[in-house]
């Protein structure tokens, strides 16, 4: 499996501003994924990253508001524009090597927004 | 859209009891099932996986799932839990990006 890390791994901000996480992986990959997982709640995607174009956007997430570049196959990232607490939240980057294939995680960006 | 559903939410067990974790999955077309187990403390990382063939997929650490495709269901089982069990599982399907249940919190007491 992939060796996936994040940077950083916490941050606490203000309200307004803006953070970009970082997800580096040790092997090429075909896909990249960016999740949520809310205080005691389960994991939902935001959007697929994908190489040298737009990234794909679920229901309820917009480009404006989550950012995503993926300049090449090992890495990604994701913006959190415009922060309010309701964005607290953990971060996380998956990677897979094609449909059908199971994931691997990352640690996680655990973001607090005062 | 594919969907899962984990009814257990939080399940209290003592160590050596065998465990039964259940999960739903909406889809009746093919399906890609997963396990996911997330350690206090630790992230997310694979027990098993269901792609297609032998319906009785074994894992890490002595876990096992049956996929019953009647039911629509993927129940995760391990015959003795221990300690070390504690974790938060999450029963996922997808053929691209993962669609997550609820989660089950399990607490094994010593």
């Amino acid at each position: 499996s992939a060796v996936i890390s994040q940077k950083p791994s916490r941050d606490i901000c203000q309200r307004g501003t803006s953070l970009t996480i970082q997800c580096q992986v040790d092997s090429q990959v075909t896909m990249m994924f960016w999740y949520r997982q809310q205080p005691g709640q389960s994991l939902t995607l935001i959007a697929t990253a994908n190489q040298g174009s737009e990234a794909t956007y679920e229901s309820g997430f917009v480009i404006d508001k989550f950012p995503i570049s993926r300049p090449n196959l090992t890495f990604s990232t994701l913006t959190v524009s415009n922060m309010s607490p309701e964005d607290s939240s953990i971060y996380l980057c998956s990677v897979g090597n094609g449909v059908g294939y199971e994931q691997y995680f990352g640690p996680g960006t655990r973001l607090t927004v005062t | 859209a594919q969907s899962v559903s984990q009814h257990n939410h939080h399940v209290i067990l003592s160590e050596a009891a065998s465990l039964e974790l259940g999960c739903n999955y909406s889809y009746g077309g093919t399906v890609n099932l997963f396990w996911y187990v997330q350690y206090p403390g630790q992230h997310l990382q694979l027990l098993l996986k269901y792609f297609s063939g032998d319906p009785l997929v074994k894992g890490i650490k002595g876990f096992e799932a049956e996929f019953i495709k009647s039911k629509f269901s993927f129940n995760l089982r391990k015959p003795s839990v221990q300690w070390s069990d504690t974790a938060e599982y999450f029963c996922a399907t997808g053929r691209r990006a993962l669609t997550f249940g609820s989660g089950t919190r399990l607490q094994v007491q010593p």
